[in-house]
């Protein structure tokens, strides 16, 4: 069956990186998109960015642009989000989602990891 | 950047019809997918392009886009559909996914 399963929470200080991974099983890792998302306390869901696991450049939300890097290991079927300079309003739940397929980036997300609580406090 | 507009909060009583709204420009021409999420839980798909239904997803999940609104209707709604409702589209335009900002679904 397919599984995403993340790294667990994280404690920050602000001004720190923090980097979550997502290890993908049950299904052809280079066959579809992966996307990652986050959820501050009691509000809604936020895109940051996706990845073709099967090559090609990642695309970032505008928001998140030169703050975040998503990369892959094929050879774990891995999925990784960093992100840089961290501040309060960063603490969030982060989720990484499955693309229903690998060509059609107007496809929902049919899988979702279990999500990553990145806390940012000093 | 493009927007989509959801209420806040939808409230319905058991065995009726809840109705949860997406609203963007001209979102009829985008296919749009919907997520149920629960407290503490990932969200899941409940309808797919626009009107599609996973395997899992019970009939009573439906789904309709034209114009500049999409709808996700629920029928005969159960205590157990009380969830926050997203709506997500592709934006060609920004190379972006926008999700919604999310419905409360209070069953009284």
């Amino acid at each position: 069956q397919v599984q995403l399963v993340q790294s667990g929470a994280e404690v920050k200080k602000p001004g720190a990186s923090v980097r979550v991974s997502c290890k993908a099983s049950g299904y052809a890792f280079t066959s579809h998109y992966m996307h990652w998302g986050r959820q501050a306390p009691g509000q809604g869901l936020e895109w940051m960015g996706m990845i073709n696991p099967n090559g090609g450049r990642p695309i970032y939300a505008q928001k998140f642009q030169g703050r975040v890097t998503v990369t892959r290991d094929t050879s774990t079927s891995t999925v990784y989000m960093e992100m840089s300079s961290l501040r309060s309003e960063d603490t969030a739940v982060y989720y990484c989602a499955r693309g229903f397929s690998g060509y059609d980036y107007r496809d929902p997300f049919d899988y979702w990891g279990q999500g990553t609580l990145v806390t940012v406090s000093s | 950047s493009y927007v989509l507009t959801q209420p806040p909060s939808v409230s319905v009583a058991p065995g009726k019809t809840a109705r949860i709204t997406c609203g963007g420009n001209d979102i009829g021409t985008k296919s749009v997918h919907w997520y149920q999420q629960k407290p503490g839980q990932a969200p899941v798909v409940v309808i797919y392009y626009n009107s599609d239904r996973p395997s899992g997803i019970p009939e009573r999940f439906s789904g309709s886009n034209s114009g500049n609104t999409a709808t996700l209707t629920i029928s005969r709604v159960e205590a157990g559909d009380e969830a926050d409702y997203y709506c997500h589209v592709w934006d060609s335009s920004s190379d972006q996914v926008v999700f919604g900002g999310g419905a409360k679904l209070t069953v009284l």
